[in-house]
């Protein structure tokens, strides 16, 4: 079973939408949960890291539910730039390793 | 800042040839990993460590080698280029432990194998 499972999509939304990504983690004991962003053909970069409470960085929000062992990242007023690879990354109780689902793709639409 | 810098951006090999990926970083992170993306995949870990001295396989370490012989450098050695092995190679580190434990990446390694 692998560490980190994605929804693929493509998820194509018009501009202003709504649109929510979901991902699913094995390890019950996992301890680090972030959203990292990826542009076509570049680096994976740091979205938001994802705690407990819940958190907000602007028009994103990342919500963690430990008992389901699912993370989950909120776009709200969906803008063009938006268009990126999701990936999902946790850090299991080991703490060596950054375990990436396949990643969501989103492209949102004029 | 540097931050993680990877060297070639492109290379293109013939099937049996050797190459070296170069990575630095600048950041003074004891982790270190390279991982390759095929085309619409994910990430996987080839290699990775924690710190100069230590290495340890990840989940795709065949036909590949790695060394730490300092925090710095963390090289990836394809001793017989197959055509398998024509990815995206990304280099990257991390404070692991940290409070902020941020993944640096390099800006990666396009190579083809003909």
């Amino acid at each position: 079973r692998k560490e980190v499972e994605q929804d693929p999509g493509p998820f194509n939304v018009p501009e202003g939408a709504t649109v929510a990504f979901n991902c699913t983690y094995s390890n019950s004991a996992s301890q680090s949960f972030f959203w990292y962003r990826q542009d076509c053909r570049k680096e994976p970069k740091l979205l938001m890291s994802v705690y407990s409470s819940g958190n907000e960085d602007g028009r994103f929000t990342a919500q963690l539910n430990r008992a389901s062992q699912y993370i989950s990242l909120l776009i709200r007023d969906s803008k063009l730039s938006d268009s990126a690879t999701y990936l999902c990354v946790v850090i299991t109780n080991t703490g060596n390793q950054f375990y990436f689902g396949t990643g969501t793709s989103l492209t949102v639409i004029p | 800042n540097a931050g993680v810098t990877q060297t070639p951006k492109f290379r293109i090999l013939k099937i049996g040839q050797s190459m070296t990926l170069q990575c630095a970083q600048d950041m003074n992170h004891n982790y270190m990993y390279w991982y390759r993306q095929d085309p619409g995949m994910g990430l996987k870990l080839i290699y990775y460590s924690v710190g100069a001295g230590i290495t340890d396989k990840g989940e795709v370490p065949n036909g590949y080698n790695v060394s730490r012989s300092t925090t710095e450098d963390f090289p990836l050695r394809l001793e017989l280029a197959a055509p398998s092995q024509t990815s995206v190679y990304f280099c990257a580190s991390s404070d692991m432990g940290a409070a902020n434990e941020k993944l640096f990446f390099g800006s990666g390694t396009q190579l083809s194998v003909l």
